[in-house]
């Protein structure tokens, strides 16, 4: 059973551009979370989604972020107007559907956002 | 004052020790405490997870939980050099609160 997957790894963008990043939850995952690891902090929520709906986005930045989790496909990460300060680890994680430790999150590898 | 303190370390400790990690809180609606470990440029990766106060065992790893001190600790015996990493705590409310709040990490290194 492949893990939760991300792509791509590394990802270099000049200010101004767009980043789209993308999450492949593990099989049988309905639910997906994304996180953003900024040098010397912490992992911080930023939006919750299922399936064609958005949950929870109260950790997403009011302008230039989005996320998506369409029918078919992966769920993704979109930064627009890329700043320095996006500079990043952007990590996406999975849980199954369902309450308590059945919902334990699985976290991808992670993207590294750099903006130069 | 921060949700979840986590001493950032770093930690340095000699192969075998016992290892105790620890973090603090200040929500009161958490019950949900989780540990993870990540190594450098890698994803987190579970290690425990407990419902509210606490021990929980799993090989080498202790987990225990005081809901009435806001504390939970992470306890590692007979330290491995592959035990260096980075150690997460994370904690979540219950029902359909899937938020989870992480600690800042506290680094640690196992000399062999």
């Amino acid at each position: 059973n492949a893990g939760v997957m991300q792509n791509p790894r590394h990802l270099v963008r000049r200010r101004g551009q767009e980043a789209r990043l993308r999450c492949s939850p593990m099989k049988g995952h309905s639910h997906v979370y994304w996180y953003r690891q900024l040098p010397e902090e912490g992992l911080k929520f930023m939006v919750y989604l299922q399936k064609e709906n958005i949950i929870d986005e109260s950790g997403m930045p009011k302008e230039r972020f989005s996320a998506e989790f369409p029918k078919e496909g992966p769920s993704i990460l979109r930064i627009q107007q890329v700043v320095r300060g996006d500079s990043a680890a952007y990590f996406c994680a999975s849980s199954p559907p369902g309450t308590g430790v059945s919902d334990t999150q699985y976290f991808g590898p992670g993207t590294r956002l750099t903006v130069l | 004052q921060k949700e979840v303190e986590q001493d950032p370390g770093p930690l340095s400790v000699p192969e075998g020790a016992i290892v105790s990690l620890n973090c603090t809180y200040s929500n009161s609606a958490f019950q949900y405490f989780m540990w993870y470990r990540q190594y450098s440029r890698k994803g987190p990766e579970l290690l425990m997870y407990t419902y509210s106060s606490g021990n929980k065992e799993d090989g080498r790893f202790t987990a225990q939980v005081d809901k009435s001190s806001k504390y939970i600790s992470l306890f590692i015996r007979d330290s491995q050099p592959s035990d260096s990493a980075t150690y997460l705590c994370a904690m979540r409310g219950g029902g359909s609160n899937y938020k989870l709040t992480f600690g800042k990490g506290t680094l640690l290194t196992v000399n062999p």
